[in-house]
């Protein structure tokens, strides 16, 4: 069964501090990884990891996929209030021939909570 | 924007009554999931199309969930009967099927089962 992990479950810090957010998975098939912010409502996109090594950034987040260590970190500098929400990380796992994409196994996510 | 379009936002019910939640998808796109969220369980696929057939359902419990999309503008998420362990939100997505990224969730259906 595939199985995702994140770390911490929440968080609470400051503004201006940085935080760190770790994804661990064990999937079959594995493809891409992808992480989504929720704030009240639905999931949005943020980043997809598809090669080891490689960071990804967005203005103060940023990310990198170890595919040798089954793992995903995502970055946050300098937080704000708005940053507040639950980040998700989410494997692609297709099925054996490949063609399901979008077919994603999510964890329980990690609430951040940024203090003024 | 374009957007995925759930309804209803809100449903309370009383246990053994039918549920339906109703998903327009972004026009054009051909994938179309179904998730539940809860706090125990996060996020779990529960159903997914492409060109409106049924890819995998294997998240869905059968006997009381049924997923449907009866033309491309349109997904339906039914339960009979209704248990108060379905409480749940319930999400649809939709995309352009042919990647893992571009994939946009609707607002959720807020399900309380009573």
């Amino acid at each position: 069964e595939d199985k995702v992990v994140q770390s911490p479950l929440s968080l609470v810090v400051h503004e201006g501090d940085t935080v760190t957010l770790n994804c661990s998975y064990e999937v079959t098939n594995f493809r891409s990884l992808l992480w989504y912010k929720q704030e009240k409502k639905a999931p949005t996109f943020l980043f997809m990891l598809t090669s080891s090594g490689i960071e990804k950034k967005s203005g103060r987040l940023s990310s990198i996929l170890d595919k040798k260590e089954l793992s995903s970190i995502l970055n946050i500098t300098a937080t704000q209030t708005g940053d507040s929400a639950i980040y998700l990380c989410a494997p692609s796992s297709p099925n054996a021939g490949g063609t399901s994409y979008g077919k994603l196994t999510f964890g329980q996510g990690t609430i951040l909570t940024v203090h003024p | 924007d374009a957007r995925v379009t759930q309804t209803p936002r809100h449903k309370v019910t009383e246990m053994g009554q039918e549920v339906t939640m109703r998903c327009q998808p972004i026009l054009g796109h051909n994938t179309v999931f179904w998730y539940r969220q809860t706090m125990m369980q996060g996020l779990e696929l529960l159903a997914y199309f492409r060109n409106r057939a049924p890819l995998d359902d294997s998240g869905m419990p059968k006997d009381r969930f049924s997923a449907e999309m009866p033309d491309a503008t349109l997904a339906t998420l039914k339960i009979q009967p209704s248990e108060p362990r379905d409480s749940a939100v319930y999400f649809c997505a939709s995309g352009p099927g042919a990647r893992d990224y571009g994939y946009t969730f609707g607002s959720g259906t807020r399900l309380t089962v009573v």
